[in-house]
């Protein structure tokens, strides 16, 4: 079963750019699409954007001014990149694939504690 | 765009069905088929329980059953056992191409 790993600094300082990557462990990695969710201790799910080896990314309107993806197909990586980070960024970070017939996140990783604070 | 409506909680008995609803617009829930529902039990990742309104991906017992009327889709876990015991969250793909959640239902047995 494909194996999806976030890794991110754990602590970022405001204002500051997030970075993180998400990486595969299979070949589902070109043949999927794959989308970035957090979620603030204690709250409920937002989902951040949507990426894909062969097409544009799609992100969250209301996240959209600051984030950036990218792609290491060498790699099977996906990198996410947020800019000018407040506290209200403090949240559990997924990547999770979306599943054969396009609909719901069937493959998720474990997750990655973000957070931001001086 | 805001996220779908969902009870706060919902409880019931073991043995017993409960119903989760996610309210939407015509925009997002009313607009596709695409309604999927998951489960995430605390410090875990969700799971995937429902996709397409009414599909459960392989591995995923058979009582859990996803339905939508308009812009409304629903969840009913049949037979509550006390591993249902979760956080429950509905998502929806819109029609400007984006992925919304609800906020979430606390499942509790009595």
């Amino acid at each position: 079963q494909v194996q999806v790993q976030e890794s991110g600094p754990g602590l970022v300082k405001p204002s500051e750019t997030l970075s993180l990557t998400c990486d595969v462990s299979d070949d589902s990695f070109n043949s999927h699409y794959w989308g970035w969710i957090r979620q603030p201790a204690g709250k409920g799910l937002e989902w951040i954007g949507r990426m894909y080896t062969r097409g544009t990314p799609a992100y969250n309107p209301s996240l959209q001014s600051r984030v950036t993806t990218s792609i290491d197909t060498a790699k099977n990586q996906f990198s996410l990149k947020l800019t000018s980070v407040t506290a209200a960024d403090t949240a559990v970070y997924y990547c999770a694939r979306v599943g054969e017939d396009g609909d719901g996140f069937d493959i998720w990783g474990p997750g990655t504690v973000i957070t931001v604070s001086s | 765009q805001s996220a779908l409506t969902q009870p706060a909680s919902v409880s019931g008995s073991p043995g017993q069905s409960i119903t989760i609803s996610c309210t939407g617009t015509s925009n997002d829930v009313g607009y596709f088929n695409f309604v999927s529902w998951y489960q995430q039990h605390p410090g875990r990742p969700p799971k995937l329980l429902i996709y397409e309104v009414k599909n459960r991906p392989s591995g995923v017992s058979g009582r859990f059953s996803g339905s939508k009327s308009g812009n409304t889709a629903s969840l009913t876990v049949s037979g509550l056992q006390a591993e249902d015991e979760a956080d429950y969250y509905c998502s929806s793909y819109t029609n400007i191409a984006t992925v919304i959640f609800g906020g979430g239902t606390k499942v509790t047995l009595l």
